[in-house]
């Protein structure tokens, strides 16, 4: 049980284009996702917390215009990465919170030409 | 006072042998303090975790070690294998009833294991 799934796995897009990502919990609900970003041999970087039904919390430094995070229901969260630049090349990872746990999804490579 | 300080950066165990990590805090309200395993190319997966009230917490080959006056906990990895070799991040939040709070992560560390 507590599987979470991200999709897509891998993605790669042009300068100026935007980039939807999915992040599911299969077999629970949700009613909070927390959206990771990681460098290469770095630690997790937390951007948002994303709560079903209300505008996500942004965590310094991170432009919520740009990641827009919408939690329309209690098994799905998306990131958006609004006309995405070279530096936005991450691995971008979702978590879902269960029962005083966090579960993550297996992450979404995003490279931007 | 939020961070979670971790290390060794990187560890190289021979099979076999015990790979220790450690880890230390600041916030005393931190109250869950879960470890990761992280594979390259994939997320995070919770391996053990241990709440303040309990010193030790062991399943398999891995052991949590808690030391709540010192603000330290660490993972025990015994008779190590080369599948263990993976990244693991050690992590605290404050959890509350149920809904947990943001986790901070700790820089992780490098375990190779040496067949």
């Amino acid at each position: 049980g507590a599987v979470v799934s991200q999709h897509p796995s891998r993605v790669i897009c042009k300068s100026g284009t935007s980039v939807k990502i999915e992040c599911r919990s299969l077999d629970f609900q949700a009613t909070t996702m927390f959206w990771y970003r990681q460098f290469p041999k770095q630690s997790l970087m937390l951007m948002a917390t994303s709560n079903e039904g209300s505008k996500a919390t942004y965590e310094q430094g991170v432009e919520k215009d740009k990641f827009l995070i919408n939690h329309a229901s209690l098994t799905l969260s998306t990131l958006t990465v609004t006309s995405a630049h070279p530096e936005d090349s991450s691995f971008y990872i979702c978590s879902a919170s269960w029962r005083g746990l966090q579960f993550f999804g297996p992450g979404t490579r995003l490279t931007v030409l | 006072q939020q961070q979670v300080k971790q290390s060794p950066q990187s560890l190289i165990v021979q099979k076999g042998g015990i790979s220790i990590i450690n880890c230390a805090y600041e916030n005393t309200a931190f109250d869950y303090f879960p470890w990761y395993q992280q594979f390259p190319g994939k997320g995070p997966a919770l391996l053990i975790a241990i709440r303040p009230d309990v010193s030790e917490k062991k399943e398999g080959r891995f052991t949590i070690s808690f030391n709540k006056s010192a603000k330290q906990f660490s993972l025990h990895i015994m008779d190590s294998q080369p599948g263990d070799s993976a990244t693991y991040f050690c992590a605290a939040t404050m959890n509350y009833g149920g809904s947990q709070g943001n986790l901070i992560f700790g820089k992780g560390t490098k375990l190779s294991v040496k067949p």
